[in-house]
């Protein structure tokens, strides 16, 4: 089955800077690749996803890259603001169509 | 346009009792995935219903069982309740298959067994 691995498990940036979170598959049939952001006590939010016929899809401040070779994708925070502090998960679809998690990353954005 | 919607919030049962955890999808989704998120880990797949069959299964013990209604609300039954079981249960809905148009998450059941 697929395999997701999400690093790094935690980031502490400085308001105004960027972030980046990165995630590896295993499962070549993989092709949907959403990212979740978890506040605490809440539910994931899903904030930006990508397919695998994408390279790379931006909204506003996010964004995400895909390089289907080596199986990796990736979600860049720029300007972050304190909003932005949550748990950040990564998923992709196995082969059946169900999601994989990554384990998250606790990101804290310090003013 | 509701969102999905979890019931009861928290819970806290015995080991060996038994549970039952309800969902409403969003309006409009006739997919519900369960997912297990125990603390500091990402959500664990339990299983997936579409119009009222289970499509899919992770890797959780039959004691662990669910059903969908016609107005695709959902339940989550665990029986045998054992420590481990301890964790923040999720439901998501979708359109066909969260593949194909990502999940809408609720904010969850979070259960301790004691």
């Amino acid at each position: 089955g697929e395999n997701v691995e999400q690093h790094p498990s935690t980031l502490s940036v400085q308001e105004g800077d960027s972030a980046v979170i990165k995630c590896t598959y295993s499962d070549s049939a993989s092709n949907y690749f959403p990212w979740y952001k978890q506040e605490l006590g809440k539910g994931p939010q899903l904030i930006i996803d990508i397919r695998s016929n994408v390279g790379e899809k931006k909204d506003q401040r996010i964004a995400v890259t895909l390089n289907k070779t080596a199986k990796h994708f990736s979600l860049h925070i720029t300007e972050t603001q304190p909003e932005d502090s949550a748990v950040y998960f990564c998923a992709a679809t196995d082969s059946w169509g169900k999601f994989q998690f990554g384990a998250g990353t606790q990101v804290v954005v310090t003013p | 346009e509701t969102g999905v919607t979890q019931s009861p919030t928290h819970l806290i049962k015995t080991r060996g009792q038994q549970v039952t955890l309800r969902c409403s999808s969003q309006s409009g989704h006739n997919t519900v995935s369960w997912y297990q998120q125990a603390l500091g880990q990402g959500p664990q797949f339990i299983f997936q219903y579409y119009r009222e069959e289970e499509n899919g299964r992770g890797n959780f013990p039959p004691r662990f069982s669910g059903l969908q209604f016609p107005n695709y609300s959902s339940e989550l039954n665990v029986n045998a309740l054992e420590l481990d079981d301890s964790a923040l249960y999720l439901c998501a809905s979708s359109l066909g298959g969260g593949s194909s148009y990502g999940y809408t998450f609720g904010s969850g059941t979070r259960l301790t067994v004691v």
